[in-house]
This record gives structure tokens, C-alpha cells and sequence, in this order.
């Protein structure tokens, strides 16, 4: 079993559109829970930054964490054409392990909103 | 901009060949990354390095190595390539291991 499943769509939305994107993890020791954006041929930059359970909003995003269910997601409203990106959920084990600071990754999920 | 440079943007070359990737990490940031991203495997973990010291090691094979050199910049030595080792790779840096992870541009290798 992955340690990260992420649907990897691809996901096309009009513009002005709710999205919604999700991961499940399996280890339920994981406490930093990360989204990050990927624009063709560039890096992925990190998006949202979570620990433990609840939601966090920044803008237009909206980052949910579901510790009891293991469930990870991102919400973007009022989508735009430059929102379009490869969306990757990423974990961080906990401080202390000897994993240190290595990020498993979701498959990423393929977004196109268009005008 | 990040502010983690990658050396070069791409590398073309040749199955059984040796290549090396260059890191420089942003300004301050003591800890590097690097990840192997793929069509198939996705994005994946292969090696940290902490202020010149090895760290946590991800499935890197045995015919990669890296380092981190006293000024931080760090080197991604892949040796008897094959073709399954094309893919973009990246690397990150943090100013601790449990900072924030800033992404380079990636180095894209193609394996003919």
C-alpha cells in the first residue's frame, strides 16, 4: 500500500469554479501535512502548510487535514485559468524519526480551469 | 525564484555514461534535497544532507551518490545510466529538516 494516494484526474473546471483535490495517507503517525503547486516544467512551491487536524485558509485556498480518517484536502474557490497546475499533497513525518525531514508525495493531480 | 539554483537545466547523454548535478541551496539553508520526479513513480525521495552530513536516504539506487560540500552546495553523482533514469531532478532546501522545503528549477536527463 502507497503511503500517499492522490487521484491523479486530470480535473478541468470553468473558471470561477469550487475545487476540490484529496489525498489519503496510511500511517496515522504523520503531523505535517503539505500541498504544493507545480507549474509545467518548473519546481513544485509550497501552497499550504498544515499540522495535525482542522482546516487553514490562505485566499482563495483552503487546506483541510482529517487526522481520524486519514484524508488530506485543498480547496480552491473562485478558480482562475492561472490556478492551472499539477497539485501535489505531500506528508512530513513526525520530529524525532530518522526519516528527518524526506516528503512523500501524492501522484499529483492534474488541474486545467479554463476561461 | 525559489532561490535554490539547479546546474544544468538539462543533460542529454548516453546509457552507461556518468553525470553530475550541481545544488546551491538559498542563502542560509543548511539542509538539501534531492527528489527524482517521473511519469510513473512520481515525485520521490532519494537523499538528505544536514550541514555536510548524510541524514535520511530514501530508494536511491546504488549507482547514485551525493554530497554536500562545506559551502553547502551539494552534488548528485548518477553513474552507469540507463534509460529508466530520465526524469527531472530536484532539489530543495530548508533551514532546518523540518522547515519549509524550497524547490530548485529541476535538471532535466534524458538517456538515449
Amino acid at each position: 500500500q502507497k503511503e500517499v494516494e492522490q487521484d491523479p484526474g486530470p480535473l478541468s473546471v470553468p473558471e470561477g469554479a469550487i475545487v476540490s483535490l484529496n489525498c489519503t495517507y496510511s500511517n496515522s503517525a504523520f503531523q505535517y501535512f503539505m500541498w504544493y503547486r507545480q507549474y509545467s516544467r518548473k519546481g513544485p512551491e509550497l501552497l499550504m502548510y498544515t499540522y495535525s487536524s482542522g482546516n487553514k485558509e490562505d485566499g482563495r485556498f483552503t487546506a483541510q487535514v482529517d487526522k481520524s480518517s486519514k484524508y488530506i484536502s485543498l480547496f480552491i474557490r473562485d478558480s482562475q485559468p492561472s490556478d492551472s497546475a499539477t497539485y501535489l499533497c505531500a506528508i512530513q513525518p513526525p520530529a524525532g524519526g530518522t526519516s528527518y525531514g524526506k516528503l512523500t508525495f501524492g501522484q499529483g493531480t492534474i488541474l486545467t480551469v479554463h476561461p | 525564484d525559489s532561490g535554490v539554483t539547479q546546474t544544468p537545466k538539462h543533460l542529454i547523454t548516453a546509457t552507461g555514461q556518468r553525470v553530475t548535478l550541481r545544488c546551491s541551496p538559498r542563502s542560509g539553508d543548511l539542509s538539501v534535497y534531492w527528489y527524482q520526479q517521473s511519469l510513473d513513480q512520481g515525485l520521490q525521495f532519494l537523499i538528505q544532507y544536514y550541514n555536510g552530513e548524510e541524514r535520511a536516504k530514501g530508494n536511491i539506487l546504488e549507482r547514485f551518490s551525493a554530497q554536500q560540500f562545506p559551502d553547502l552546495h551539494s552534488e548528485l553523482n548518477l553513474s552507469s545510466l540507463e534509460l529508466g533514469d530520465s526524469a527531472l531532478y530536484f532539489c530543495a532546501s530548508s533551514r532546518t529538516s523540518y522547515d519549509t522545503q524550497y524547490f530548485g528549477p529541476g535538471t532535466r536527463l534524458t538517456v538515449l
